[in-house]
C-alpha cells in the first residue's frame, strides 16, 4: 500500500491566480497520476507524472494550464494556472504502488473553489 | 472508446439489508476492474481489484464479481451499516496494463439506521 499526503485540502481562489497542489508519498513510486473531479462528475485523468521526464497529458489538458513537477520518486506538484470558475473541482493525486497490477491509491484531494 | 456506467446513481436502504451495486462497461477488452469508495469531500479508498482472468474478489462484507464477456461487474455489500454510506465508484483499466483507468460516475449509497 501507499500513504499519500496531499495539500492544501481546500482553497478559495480569485479568478486569474494560480494554485499549486502538493502530493507526497511515503514510498518511491514510478508513476503518479493527477485527476480532476468536477462537481457531480466522476474522475478524469489530467496527466501522468513520471520522474525524470515530461508529464504526459490527456486530451483536453495542456501543460500551460496544468504544469506538473516531479522532482523525485516521492513527490509531485500540480499547478492550476490562470484560474477561472470552471476550474472549481476536486483535484486528486494517485499512485500505483507495487507495479502495474496493483491497486491505485489516492490522496485526500484538494477542493478548489474559484470566485 | 471505453465507457463505464453505474446504475443506480443513488440508493437508500435500511440498515441490515444486503445490496448490489452495478457497473457496466462497453469494451470487454479490459485488464482489470477496481471498486472504490469515496466519502464526501474526500479522496478515494480502494476496496477490491479484480483481474480480467478472475471472476470475483471478496473482502469482509464486500464481494465483487466480474463477467467480462457481458461487460458487467457487481459489488455486493452484506448486512449494510450506516458507516457504509458513501459514493462507490468502479473503474476499468484496459486493454493492457498500461491503459488508463476509466471511471464510472458512481452510486451514492445511504444506509439509514
Amino acid at each position: 500500500s501507499a500513504v499519500i499526503s496531499q495539500k492544501p485540502s481546500r482553497d478559495i481562489c480569485q479568478r486569474g491566480t494560480s494554485l499549486t497542489i502538493q502530493c507526497q508519498v511515503d514510498s518511491q513510486v514510478t508513476m503518479m497520476f493527477w485527476y480532476r473531479q468536477q462537481p457531480g462528475q466522476s474522475l478524469t485523468l489530467i496527466a501522468t507524472a513520471n520522474q525524470g521526464s515530461e508529464a504526459t497529458y490527456e486530451s483536453g489538458f495542456v501543460i500551460d494550464k496544468f504544469p506538473i513537477s516531479r522532482p523525485n520518486l516521492t513527490f509531485s506538484t500540480l499547478t492550476v494556472s490562470n484560474m477561472s470558475p470552471e476550474d472549481s473541482s476536486i483535484y486528486l493525486c494517485s499512485v500505483q504502488a507495487g507495479g502495474l497490477n496493483e491497486k491505485l491509491f489516492f490522496g485526500s484531494g484538494t477542493q478548489l473553489s474559484v470566485l | 472508446k471505453q465507457e463505464v456506467t453505474q446504475i443506480p446513481a443513488a440508493l437508500s436502504v435500511p440498515e441490515g439489508e444486503n445490496l448490489v451495486l452495478n457497473c457496466s462497461f462497453t469494451d470487454s477488452a479490459i485488464y482489470n476492474l477496481q471498486w472504490f469508495r469515496q466519502d464526501p469531500g474526500k479522496g478515494l479508498t480502494s476496496l477490491l481489484l479484480i483481474q480480467s482472468s478472475q471472476r470475483e474478489q471478496t473482502s469482509g462484507r464486500l464481494n465483487a464479481s466480474l463477467d467480462k464477456s457481458s461487460g458487467r461487474s457487481t459489488l455486493y455489500i452484506a448486512a449494510s451499516q450506516p458507516g457504509d454510506s458513501a459514493t462507490y465508484l468502479c473503474a476499468v483499466r484496459g486493454p493492457s496494463n498500461t491503459g488508463k483507468l476509466i471511471f464510472g460516475q458512481g452510486t451514492t449509497l445511504q444506509v439509514k439506521p
